[in-house]
Parts: C-alpha cells; sequence; structure tokens
C-alpha cells in the first residue's frame, strides 16, 4: 500500500526567512504533485514532478524530486504572508491520487 | 487544463435528508473523481465515477450512502444520503487533464455542513 508522509505538519515562520517541507512515500512512482489549498477554498495545483531529479521554481517556491529516495521538497524562499496555506503533496498510484496530510503553513508578518 | 463548475458551493442541511451535487466541466474526461476533505484533515477518494458504468468506491464509502451518476463525460452528481453531523465536510469534484495522466483539477468544492 503506499503511504505518502508529509512533515512538518504545522508551520510557523517568520516572514523573509526559507524553510522546506518534505514528501515521502512509500513505494514507486514517477509523478508526484503540489498542491495549495487556502482556508476554505479549493486546491490550486502548484508543481508537477515528472521525472528523477525534476526541479520546478515559481516565485519564492521550488519543488524537486528524488524518485530514488523517494522523497519530494518544496522549498520556499525569504517567506511573505500570502504564502500561508496548507500544502499537500500527491503521488500518483494506478491513475489515483494518494495524498500526505498536509502542511499548514503560517507567515507571520 | 479542465474548467469544473461545482454546486452548489455550500449548505446547511437537517439530519436525515439529502443533498445532490453537480459538478460539470468544459471538456470531455473519462474519469471524475469524488473526494471528501473533513475538517483539518487530508483528501479522501470517495469514488471514481466512469460514464456508462457503475462507480468506483474506496473502502469505506457505499453506494446507498453516496450515490453517484455519470450520464456523460461532462458531467456527475454525487449525492449524500440520509445524512449525519458526521458527513459535514467539504467536498470536491475533480477530474485529469486531457491526456489522462495530468494534475487534478479541481472543482470549487461543496461545504456541507449537517445539523
Amino acid at each position: 500500500e503506499l503511504k505518502v508522509e508529509q512533515n512538518p505538519l504545522f508551520l510557523s515562520m517568520q516572514e523573509g526567512k526559507n524553510y522546506t517541507i518534505y514528501c515521502n512515500y512509500s513505494t514507486t512512482s514517477d509523478r508526484l504533485y503540489w498542491y495549495r489549498q487556502d482556508p476554505g477554498k479549493s486546491l490550486e495545483s502548484l508543481f508537477v514532478l515528472l521525472s528523477n531529479g525534476a526541479v520546478k521554481q515559481e516565485g519564492r517556491l521550488m519543488a524537486s524530486l528524488d524518485t530514488k529516495a523517494r522523497l519530494s521538497t518544496l522549498h520556499i524562499t525569504a517567506a511573505v504572508h500570502d504564502l500561508s496555506a496548507t500544502y499537500f503533496c500527491a503521488v500518483d498510484s494506478n491513475y489515483q491520487l494518494i495524498w500526505g496530510a498536509g502542511t499548514k503553513l503560517i507567515i507571520k508578518p | 487544463s479542465a474548467v469544473i463548475s461545482q454546486k452548489p458551493s455550500r449548505d446547511i442541511c437537517q439530519r436525515g435528508t439529502s443533498l445532490t451535487i453537480q459538478c460539470q466541466v468544459d471538456s470531455q474526461v473519462t474519469m471524475m473523481f469524488w473526494y471528501r476533505q473533513q475538517p483539518g484533515q487530508s483528501l479522501t477518494l470517495i469514488a471514481t465515477a466512469n460514464q456508462g458504468s457503475e462507480a468506483t468506491y474506496e473502502s469505506g464509502f457505499v453506494i446507498d450512502k453516496f450515490p453517484i451518476s455519470r450520464p456523460n463525460l461532462t458531467f456527475s452528481t454525487l449525492t449524500v444520503s440520509n445524512m449525519s453531523p458526521e458527513d459535514s465536510s467539504i467536498y470536491l469534484c475533480s477530474v485529469r487533464g486531457a491526456s489522462g495522466n495530468e494534475k487534478l483539477f479541481f472543482g470549487s468544492g461543496t461545504q456541507l455542513s449537517v445539523l
């Protein structure tokens, strides 16, 4: 059974700081997704990582994938308040997505 | 990409009643997925809705409680039947991108509160 673990589950940080969210998964998969969810809202796709060594960046967010280690990271650079949200990773398994528990990120001014 | 119109966006319902949630997609898709997200939790897949056949339900979800219709390739409904307060959640429909192996696109969600 494929399991996806995110950590930390909760993160409170100051504006301007850097931090990384980790997503580990238990079996082979070559496709990993990062989503953002604002409170009371639906999910917004951030990144799709399709191969080992893939790295994608959008603004202050950068995601990477290491399929050998079964690990993806979402790095936040010089955080700003607008990035406060819950971030989910999800891994493909037989055309379904297996979801991590989510990381609630609060960025304080 | 795919644009999904989901309604209602929220509802407050009485115990024992049923609510039907609708999702309309702007393009034809093979599979539509229905998720539940309980407060503060991650997403749990309820079922996969296939056009022309019965939906495939995940463990812990049954057709009598969550009947699904999929009359064509652009539309699906999920009914939450005989509701109880434990059914209070956000319900989300989603589809894959056109090639079938792309990311999921989500509807705006239905926030359901059962009194």
